[in-house]
């Protein structure tokens, strides 16, 4: 089977403290791409990360670090100092062959930073 | 800056009525998707289309078919809506030169009465 779970519906965080976000998946293929992407209240999707089933190398942008690791197949987000412009729902999501690459989304997690 | 463009970001319709909604790419890619998004359900990808011509079904096709008649866009049609149908639609596309990563478009709001 292949799934992407995202176990934490909701989340609400006071400004400034640090979140993270639980993915995970599951999938036997053993090339794949993991995903994370923001959508924010305008709607559109957007892209953060990508890491692919090869390279487990942790990553850090900014706030934003990624947390992979393929023994718990597990590809966790975490938010350092949140802001209240990181309100938004945030998606998983798994990438697989199949004629071409599709996604597998997990159901999203909507983190809520209070002022 | 490139982009996916849906054409309307919130539409109305009535039961039983034909609809269609318009996605257009300027990235050249050539895979589009399309994916509808439920609270709790996440993103369920409904067709998607690897080549002008090509369609495959998704997930959840009943009640739908696509059209792809150019490379540049991709048109979802609801033949007969229906209220179960009320939701966000989502189209995105991807390429091999992007490694696959999808460009989203902002989404059409569906509500069928």
């Amino acid at each position: 089977a292949q799934k992407v779970t995202q176990a934490q519906t909701e989340i609400s965080v006071v400004e400034k403290e640090d979140v993270t976000l639980d993915c995970v998946y599951e999938t036997r293929d053993t090339t794949y791409y993991l995903f994370w992407y923001k959508q924010p209240p305008s709607g559109e999707l957007v892209f953060l990360i990508r890491r692919n089933s090869f390279d487990e190398q942790n990553e850090i942008s900014g706030r934003y670090s990624w947390n992979f690791q393929k023994s718990t197949s597990s590809f966790n987000f975490t938010i350092t100092a949140s802001q209240v412009v990181d309100s938004a729902v945030y998606f998983c999501a798994l990438s697989l062959y199949s004629g071409t690459y599709k996604y597998i989304f997990g159901t999203g997690t909507r983190l809520k930073v209070l002022a | 800056d490139v982009k996916v463009t849906q054409s309307s970001r919130y539409l109305v319709k009535r039961t039983g009525e034909k609809v269609f909604l318009e996605c257009v790419q300027d990235m050249d890619h050539e895979n589009m998707f399309w994916y509808r998004q439920d609270p709790g359900l996440g993103l369920r990808l409904i067709y998607f289309s690897y080549d002008v011509k090509m369609k495959e079904k998704g997930d959840i096709p009943e009640g739908y078919s696509v059209s792809r008649e150019k490379k540049e866009r991709f048109s979802l049609i609801l033949e007969s809506a229906s209220t179960n149908q009320t939701s966000m639609y989502l189209c995105a596309s991807s390429s091999i030169r992007t490694i696959y990563g999808y460009t989203f478009g902002s989404g059409t709001r569906l509500t069928v009465v």
